[in-house]
């Protein structure tokens, strides 16, 4: 079975300051990781993935992730937060041993304060 | 390309009624997935198809949902009868591949009273 944790409900930073969104996942094959961000009564929209390769990968809006597979975490970071950056953020996982099943952790709010 | 598109946006029936959602996935996408997201469950899984072939549907809740699709290019969700606590955001959301992110639609908001 494949899952995926988002261990904060909350985070809040100040404009300007670098942010962090944390995921952890299990799956039993490799994992395609994923980054959406969702605004109020929006879908869920891409920001970035991680299929294979180098371990930070570069995505929508200047943000980026950290695969680390020793420690199967996928961390959302950016360096330098805005206020319109706030949102829900949903970390996910694919593996191609479940025919491609996406499983979502939770969720993060992120608020950036001015 | 128009996105996915899920029909209606918004849907208030009366418990018991029969509600049936619908989703147009991306042209050439062989991946489809429906989920509901609520406040107290977050987003759930409750169905996804390959190929118009449904693959994994342990995620319904029980014998009153069901999905179908018929072709590659439409899909329902059938809830019958409804009841208040069906009250969601159901999402479509269509896949080229496994490697790919999954494209969402707006939503179809059902408030069942």
């Amino acid at each position: 079975a494949q899952s995926v944790a988002q261990p904060e409900d909350q985070v809040n930073v100040a404009e300007g300051n670098p942010l962090t969104v944390k995921c952890t996942y299990s799956v039993s094959g490799n994992p395609y990781l994923f980054w959406y961000v969702q605004y109020p009564n929006r879908g869920l929209q891409f920001l970035l993935k991680y299929i294979t390769g180098d371990n930070l990968v570069k995505g929508s809006y200047g943000f980026e992730a950290e695969f680390n597979k020793s420690q199967t975490s996928f961390h959302l970071k950016k360096p330098s937060a805005l206020v319109s950056d706030s949102a829900l953020y949903f970390c996910a996982v694919r593996d191609r041993t479940n025919a491609g099943k996406s499983t979502f952790g939770d969720g993060t709010t992120l608020t950036v304060k001015p | 390309d128009a996105g996915v598109i899920q029909s209606p946006r918004h849907e208030v029936t009366e418990m018991g009624q029969e509600v049936t959602l619908r989703c147009k996935p991306i042209s050439g996408h062989n991946s489809l997935f429906w989920y509901r997201q609520t406040m107290m469950r977050g987003l759930e899984l409750l169905i996804y198809f390959n190929n118009n072939v449904p693959i994994d549907d342990s995620g319904m809740p029980e014998d009153r949902f069901s999905a179908k699709m018929p072709n590659a290019s439409f899909s329902t969700l059938k809830i019958q009868p409804s009841e208040p606590r069906d009250s969601a955001v159901y999402f479509c959301a269509s896949s080229p591949d496994f490697t790919n992110q999954l494209f969402f639609g707006e939503g179809s908001r059902l408030t069942v009273l």
